[in-house]
This record gives structure tokens, C-alpha cells and sequence, in this order.
């Protein structure tokens, strides 16, 4: 079983939609990370979380420790927004390093 | 203000040959780490270092081999390739003071062994 598990793996949406994707995790963990990829492109940092929720523009994060689980939402979502979002969590134990989800792929179709 | 860079973009190699993917970064970060991402999975950690000569494996470290000879570089070195190491290879860095838990990514490195 992977250490971090997300879904949906796939989401298509129509523009406009709020978007919910889920980051479980089974390790105890001192930060979560958001991070985003568009096609084909680098990786971007969208939000760390140790503990409840972030917010920048329309993008949300949360996180509930106790429960062990992660929320990315996007409220009035856009086609710009199709991208690739992955959960990582860094571990308390272990290398150090990050420790990632196999991502959520979403399309918004205009 | 260039954060992490790697070279070369793409690059093609045959099987058993040898290469260097570099990595700089510009932010004096102390902590350094090299990661691969295969379709439909997540990115793995291959080597990391926590600062100037001193380098640790990851998950994935069979078939590579890095070194941290200056804050700046940490070059990962693949010795004979295999097909197996087909790949995109990103490296990161992070502070580990101000912002201890932020990493920064470059840009990627895709390779192709044949």
C-alpha cells in the first residue's frame, strides 16, 4: 500500500465547477505540500501545510492531522487550471525527502 | 534570480553509456535532493545531501551515484544505463532555516535510454 494515496486520479470539469481532490496518508508527517505540473513542465509549489487550511486566490488546502487527510480545492474553476496536482508528505521517520502520490490529472473544459 | 537549474533538457542515451545530470541551485540551500518520475507514479526519491559532502540514498538509489563537493552542485551520475533508468529526473532544494520544510524544483531532466 503507498504511503500517500490521492484521488481522483482523473477529474474532468466544466469551467465554473468547484473542484474537490483528496491526499491520504498513512505516516506520521511534519508538513504536506501541495504542488502542481502542468504538461510536459516543471513542478510548482502550491501550498505546505503542518496543520488547518491555507488559502491563496482560489485554491484551499486543508489538512486534518488526527485523521491523517488533505484537501486541495479550486473554487471557480478555469481551463488554465488543467494541470497535474500532487500530494507529498515529508515523513517524521525515514530519509529525508518527500514522499509523493501518483497525482490527480484535471482537465476544466471551457 | 535562476533558483534551481538542471542540464541538459532532454537527452537520449544508449544502453551501458554514461552521463552526468547536473544540478545548481543559487539560494545557499543546504538541503539537496534528486527524484524520479515514472508515468503513473509518483515521483521517487533517488540520493539527497544535507549539505556540502555529505550524500545519503533514497528509495531508488541502484544504479546511480551523486556527490556534493560545494553548496551550489550536486550532480547525479548514471554509469551504465539501462532502459530501466528511461525517466524524467527532477532535482530540489530547500533552506532547512528560514523556510525549513519549502522545496524548490528545477525544471527536469527527461531521459531516454535505448
Amino acid at each position: 500500500k503507498n504511503e500517500v494515496e490521492q484521488s481522483p486520479q482523473n477529474l474532468t470539469a466544466q469551467e465554473g465547477e468547484f473542484i474537490t481532490i483528496n491526499c491520504s496518508y498513512s505516516v506520521g508527517i511534519s508538513a504536506l505540500h501541495w504542488l502542481q505540473q502542468h504538461p510536459g513542465g516543471g513542478i510548482v509549489s502550491l501550498f505546505m501545510l503542518s496543520s488547518g487550511k491555507k488559502k491563496h486566490g482560489r485554491l484551499i488546502a486543508t489538512i486534518n492531522i488526527q485523521e491523517k487527510h488533505s484537501s486541495l480545492h479550486i473554487t471557480a474553476s478555469h481551463p488554465r487550471d488543467s494541470a497535474v496536482y500532487i500530494c507529498a508528505v515529508r515523513s517524521t521517520g525515514g530519509a529525508d525527502g518527500l514522499t509523493f502520490g501518483k497525482g490527480t490529472h484535471l482537465i476544466i473544459q471551457p | 534570480n535562476a533558483g534551481v537549474t538542471q542540464t541538459p533538457k532532454f537527452r537520449i542515451l544508449k544502453i551501458g553509456q554514461s552521463m552526468t545530470l547536473q544540478c545548481t541551485q543559487d539560494m545557499n540551500h543546504n538541503y539537496m535532493y534528486w527524484y524520479r518520475q515514472d508515468p503513473g507514479m509518483g515521483l521517487k526519491l533517488i540520493y539527497y545531501s544535507v549539505g556540502a559532502g555529505i550524500t545519503d540514498k533514497g528509495e531508488v538509489p541502484n544504479g546511480y551515484n551523486v556527490s556534493r563537493s560545494t553548496t551550489e552542485d550536486f550532480p547525479l551520475r548514471l554509469e551504465l544505463a539501462a532502459p530501466s533508468q528511461t525517466s524524467v529526473y527532477f532535482c530540489a532544494s530547500r533552506d532547512g532555516v528560514a523556510s525549513p520544510y519549502e522545496q524548490y524544483f528545477g525544471p527536469g531532466t527527461r531521459l531516454t535510454v535505448t
